[in-house]
């Protein structure tokens, strides 16, 4: 089957600009994530979503992230008023939803965002 | 605060070596799940193994091996007779269950690179 999909695969702004990155996860997949991933960082996870429950923001950087995700299905993250720190790959992960059992997280092949 | 740590950064070995990987968590939850990921140079994350902290059975999947020691806190990887298609970042995982949305804690990846 399908897995997750993610667009645009390269993404090349200018500082100050607003971004959206999108992310379309597995099918029967209720859980969603995005993390990101830095040379300096490492692989950081940044919000997930499951089914309808309000997000866990908990990873997000600064109020200048946020994501939404419409009808349990497809995700955006939006990046406002971009900066070169924010030069990153983006990766989002779909998984099972288990409550108190951690499923494998599927991973899209990742937006790399470069801000210049 | 759970923690995973992966202490060699690159490994050379020549083809048909084995090579092991060497992974170090911690974690306060008593219930909480393991997990090893590839990412080839084509840069998309390969789920390769998932395991629970009540499952301390070593796993053998063809060339690929794992071993889970809660003594120790280390749940190891081990390539037996490596591949030059092996060669890729190799990262080890840890979600823990009580934590509510099961996000992946990633250690910082061991670049492997197989030498033909």
């Amino acid at each position: 089957g399908a897995g997750v999909s993610q667009s645009p695969s390269n993404k090349v702004t200018e500082k100050g600009k607003d971004v959206e990155l999108r992310c379309d996860p597995i099918s029967g997949h209720t859980a969603l994530y995005w993390y990101r991933q830095s040379l300096g960082q490492g692989l950081e996870f940044l919000i997930y979503f499951q089914g309808n429950s309000a997000p866990d923001k908990s990873g997000l950087p600064s109020d200048r992230f946020s994501a939404e995700r419409t009808g349990g299905s497809v995700s955006t993250l939006t990046i406002q008023r971009t900066q070169q720190e924010d030069s990153a790959v983006y990766l989002c992960a779909s998984s099972l939803e288990g409550g108190r059992t951690s499923y494998e997280q599927y991973f899209g092949p990742g937006t790399r965002l470069t801000v210049t | 605060a759970q923690k995973v740590t992966q202490a060699q950064t690159e490994i050379s070995v020549v083809e048909k070596e084995d090579v092991t990987l060497d992974c170090v968590y911690e974690t306060r939850d008593t219930t909480y799940y393991l997990f090893w990921y590839k990412q080839p140079p084509s840069g998309e994350l390969v789920f390769l193994i998932r395991r629970n902290s009540f499952d301390e059975q070593n796993e053998i999947s063809g060339r690929y091996s794992w071993n889970f020691q809660k003594s120790t806190s280390s749940f190891n990887f081990t390539i037996t007779a490596s591949q030059v298609v092996d060669s890729a970042v190799y990262f080890c995982a840890l979600s823990e269950a009580g934590g509510g949305n099961n996000r992946l804690a990633f250690g910082k990846g061991n670049q492997v690179v197989v030498i033909p």
